[in-house]
């Protein structure tokens, strides 16, 4: 089976512009979580989505947005982009059953670069 | 909230050396921990989990054992190999079932 699917696999964009990474989570699983990564530390949390709706959302501002569509894949989207907002960007995704509650599984995640 | 601290790297070994790194946690009830691993370039594999306090998890030789007492869940490999270099996350998951993670600790085995 695939796993989880990201992509582009990396990104170039100029301060202001806005961009949208995708994700498709392991078939059969229908919550896809979003990270960050910046360089030398540990993911953040920044989304949750389950049945396509958010199930919950870390501590980022508003330029951040993602939405999850039937078939479970989901888009990650950031407005008004800053030179902070360079990182590896991660998608996860999880079955959320009873003997798997917390185990997710991760993409390869789409660097962004924002000059 | 929830948190996790995990020691901090770089951890530089030998090949067949044994390999400790410890990771402590914060966190209200009982989550759920998490040992990634990260290769160059690369995103997260899971190396291993464990559910419930006094659970062990292993994996390809890599064993954590979630001790509920000392709220820590240190990684242990006997013998490092020089294809275990990588950067080691230690997580929890979180009330919404999010992961936590600590800081990542970097290993490199040297031949």
């Amino acid at each position: 089976d695939a796993g989880v699917t990201q992509s582009p696999t990396h990104l170039i964009k100029t301060r202001g512009q806005h961009v949208t990474l995708r994700c498709s989570p392991i078939s059969g699983h229908k919550s896809v979580s979003w990270y960050q990564q910046v360089l030398g530390q540990g993911p953040q949390f920044i989304f949750q989505y389950y049945e396509k709706e958010e199930r919950g959302r870390g501590n980022f501002p508003d330029r951040f947005s993602a939405r999850q569509f039937p078939n479970y894949s989901s888009e990650l989207n950031v407005n008004a982009l800053l030179l902070g907002d360079s990182a590896l960007y991660l998608c996860a995704s999880s079955s959320l059953t009873s003997g798997n509650r917390g185990t997710q599984y991760f993409g390869p995640g789409t660097r962004l670069t924002v000059l | 909230g929830d948190s996790v601290t995990q020691m901090e790297g770089p951890v530089t070994l030998s090949e067949e050396a044994f390999l400790t790194i410890n990771c402590t946690y914060t966190a209200t009830g009982y989550p759920s921990l998490f040992w990634y691993v990260q290769y160059p370039g690369e995103g997260l594999q899971l190396l291993l989990k464990a559910t419930k306090a006094d659970d062990k998890g292993s994996n390809k030789g890599f064993e954590a054992t979630y001790r509920k007492e000392t709220t820590s869940f240190h990684l242990e490999k006997g013998s490092v190999q020089v294809s275990d270099s990588a950067v080691y996350f230690c997580a929890l998951s979180g009330p919404l079932e999010e992961l936590v993670f600590g800081k990542g600790t970097k290993l490199t085995v040297n031949p």
